[in-house]
């Protein structure tokens, strides 16, 4: 069974920029969510996803959004990038989000870097 | 809102030894989960606790909850070098994809 998938692995932009990361769920699985990884700030959470839908957002600004397609995929967009956006992204899903005793599922996530 | 912390934040330890990785949280927690990061790679799920006095073991690592206290622990037996990793625990209110995740305990076993 395929895992969580993220492309592009590595992107380099530049201040002001904007970038869609994207993130293929495991098959059957309905809820995607969203993670930023930091050596300052640790692991925060961005945003979930199920059903098309957004159901949880974290406390980042409005350039950050995503959607979710009707496949279960989604993409995450950052406008107007800034130096502090340099981060791991990460996309973990998970059948419904509901589930008790299923933890969720991380991709390797896409390293951004924005010079 | 929820607030996760671990302890230590860095564990230098030699194979063989044993050691404990600790992990707080403030509000009631509706799950714990464990997880290990390698250098450049993603998060790899370990332990799920669900309640009270939940204990689950997978080779030499053993997780347990304690809800009242509000702790978890992540217990190390016998460590080997293949243990070295960055080791998370985190908790979550309400729907289980916003997890708030611990600093992080980096785990170096030396020979």
């Amino acid at each position: 069974k395929a895992g969580v998938t993220q492309t592009p692995r590595y992107l380099i932009k530049t201040r002001g920029q904007q970038v869609t990361l994207s993130c293929s769920p495991i098959s059957g699985h309905r809820s995607v969510s969203w993670y930023q990884q930091t050596p300052g700030q640790g692991l925060q959470f961005l945003f979930e996803y199920f059903s098309e839908t957004q159901r949880n957002k974290g406390n980042f600004p409005g350039r950050f959004s995503g959607r979710q397609f009707s496949n279960s995929r989604s993409e995450m967009n950052v406008s107007t990038l800034e130096l502090g956006d340099s981060a791991l992204y990460l996309c973990a899903s998970s059948l419904d989000g509901q589930a008790n005793n299923s933890p969720l599922h991380f991709g390797n996530g896409t390293r951004l870097t924005v010079t | 809102e929820l607030k996760v912390e671990q302890n230590p934040l860095f564990l230098s330890m030699q194979e063989g030894k044993n050691y404990t990785i600790y992990c707080n949280y403030s509000t009631t927690s509706d799950r714990l989960y464990w997880y290990r990061q390698d250098p450049g790679k993603s998060l790899e799920s370990l332990f799920v606790l669900l309640s009270n006095g939940a204990v689950k073991q997978e080779g030499r690592l053993m997780a347990s909850l304690d809800t009242k206290a509000r702790l978890s622990t992540l217990h190390i037996t016998a460590a080997v070098h293949d243990l070295s990793a960055t080791y998370f625990c985190a908790g979550v209110t309400g729907t289980a994809s916003k997890l708030t995740f611990g600093t992080g305990t980096r785990l170096q076993v030396t020979l």
